[in-house]
């Protein structure tokens, strides 16, 4: 059974700061790897995809990277500002036939401090 | 403005009542889903469907039931047989498998 880990599960920085988000997960067998952002009492909005066959994706300051070999994906925030606090979480997908089920870890709780 | 639009925010219910939420998504995408969150648990999924009239058992399925009659609709119903109904409910849409989701606001579940 697939399971996925985000460490650490809270985290928080000085404004200004470069930061990695960590996520791992137990089989490699995954057809995509999402990260999404969640604030307060809200849904999630997707920040990024990456392909079982891609290495990394990039979306303004955020870049995402895979290695599937090892289990491991890492969310990496350049020059953070306060209002990317929140909560990140990334998700696998399996590879069930025509089914997106995602599989998602705990979320890592970001505070950028003025 | 295309989006998912889960209603209401917050649902107050009795104990042993049935109750249910409504999904609606303006997206035209085919797939729906249903997840709930609790505090320092990830999502885990309860429904999902694929195409109209058709749907399958996520991983927490005992104690709730959807349907998908419309495209853009996808309401779930959790029922007096679900032990612990009190949680953050989400609904998500993607066009496809390989596609991002789309998630709704919400709606937080109080059971007393």
């Amino acid at each position: 059974k697939q399971e996925v880990t985000q460490i650490p599960a809270a985290l928080s920085v000085p404004e200004g700061e470069n930061l990695v988000l960590n996520c791992s997960f137990t089989d490699s067998a995954i057809y995509n790897l999402q990260w999404f952002r969640q604030d307060p009492g809200k849904g999630l909005t997707s920040l990024l995809l990456i392909q079982s066959s891609q290495r990394e994706q990039t979306s303004g300051r955020l870049n995402a990277s895979l290695d599937k070999s090892s289990g491991r994906s890492t969310l990496y925030i350049a020059a953070s500002q306060p209002g990317d606090s929140a909560t990140y979480l990334c998700a696998v997908n399996t590879p069930e036939e025509g089914a997106q089920k995602l599989v998602f870890g705990q979320g890592t709780r970001l505070t950028i401090n003025p | 403005d295309g989006g998912i639009t889960q209603s209401p925010k917050y649902l107050f219910r009795k104990e042993g009542q049935n109750v249910t939420l409504s999904c609606e998504q303006n997206l035209n995408h085919d797939a729906m889903y249903w997840y709930r969150q609790d505090p320092g648990q990830g999502l885990r999924l309860i429904y999902y469907s694929q195409i109209v009239n058709d749907f399958q058992k996520g991983d927490i399925a005992e104690g709730y039931s959807v349907s998908r009659e419309k495209k853009e609709s996808f309401p779930l119903t959790v029922t007096s047989a679900q032990k612990n109904p009190t949680a953050f409910y989400l609904c998500a849409s993607s066009i496809y498998r390989n596609s991002p989701l789309h998630f709704g606001n919400g709606t937080r579940l109080t059971v007393t």
